[in-house]
């Protein structure tokens, strides 16, 4: 089983609309999520870290669910510049261990 | 001026050769890592240097060996390259205890 799963879409989604996705995890003494973002050819950027309260960032809200072992995000009246890889991230043990992505998954915002 | 910048950016040679990328960080964080990702856009985690020490060796080639000279670099030395060693590489660093991670802008390394 992989360690973090994720749906690689794509995703098409017009302009405007609301979006979700999640990732799973497989290792229950995970400690630290995130949402990464990677555009084509480019290098992954944190888009956002995810708490088990749940936090939002403009547009963007993250969720964490422990019991459950998987991680959301959703994206609100989303834009075209919202196009792009969204990576599932888990630390597990110290952050000296590196990530552990998800292959990612695949969103097209169209006009 | 860039945090951490890694060269060269394109990388086209042959199979058998040896060859390197450099990466440098100017951020004074402890950690330094190399990703590698695939034809398939899998990134996963191939060393990762804290003070110098290694601290973890994923089950990567023998043929791969990282060298750091000092906290600030991290280069990545390739033997006797292979046709599966094409990939993008990304050199990446963190400050200790604290997870926020950055990327160079990446190696597209291809080996013909």
């Amino acid at each position: 089983r992989k360690e973090v799963e994720q749906d690689p879409g794509p995703f098409n989604v017009p302009e405007g609309a609301t979006v979700a996705f999640n990732c799973t995890y497989s290792n229950s003494a995970s400690q630290s999520f995130f949402w990464y973002r990677q555009d084509c050819r480019k290098e992954p950027k944190l888009l956002m870290s995810v708490y088990s309260s749940g936090n939002e960032d403009g547009r963007f809200t993250a969720q964490l669910n422990r019991a459950s072992q998987y991680i959301s995000l959703l994206i609100r009246d989303s834009k075209l510049s919202d196009s792009a890889t969204y990576l599932c991230v888990v630390i597990s043990g110290g952050g000296a261990d590196g990530l552990t992505f998800g292959k990612g998954t695949h969103l097209i915002i169209q006009p | 001026d860039t945090a951490v910048s890694q060269t060269p950016k394109y990388l086209v040679t042959q199979m058998g050769n040896d060859k390197s990328i450099k990466c440098e960080q100017n951020l004074g964080h402890d950690t330094m890592y190399w990703y590698k990702q695939d034809s398939k856009k899998f990134l996963k985690i191939m060393f990762s240097y804290n003070n110098k020490e290694l601290i973890i060796n994923e089950t990567v080639p023998n043929r791969f060996s990282p060298k750091s000279p000092d906290k600030a670099h991290l280069n990545l030395h390739i033997n006797s390259l292979e046709l599966g060693d094409s990939a993008v590489y990304f050199c990446a660093s963190s400050e200790q205890g604290y997870y926020g991670y950055t990327f160079g802008s990446g190696t597209r390394l291809t080996v013909v």
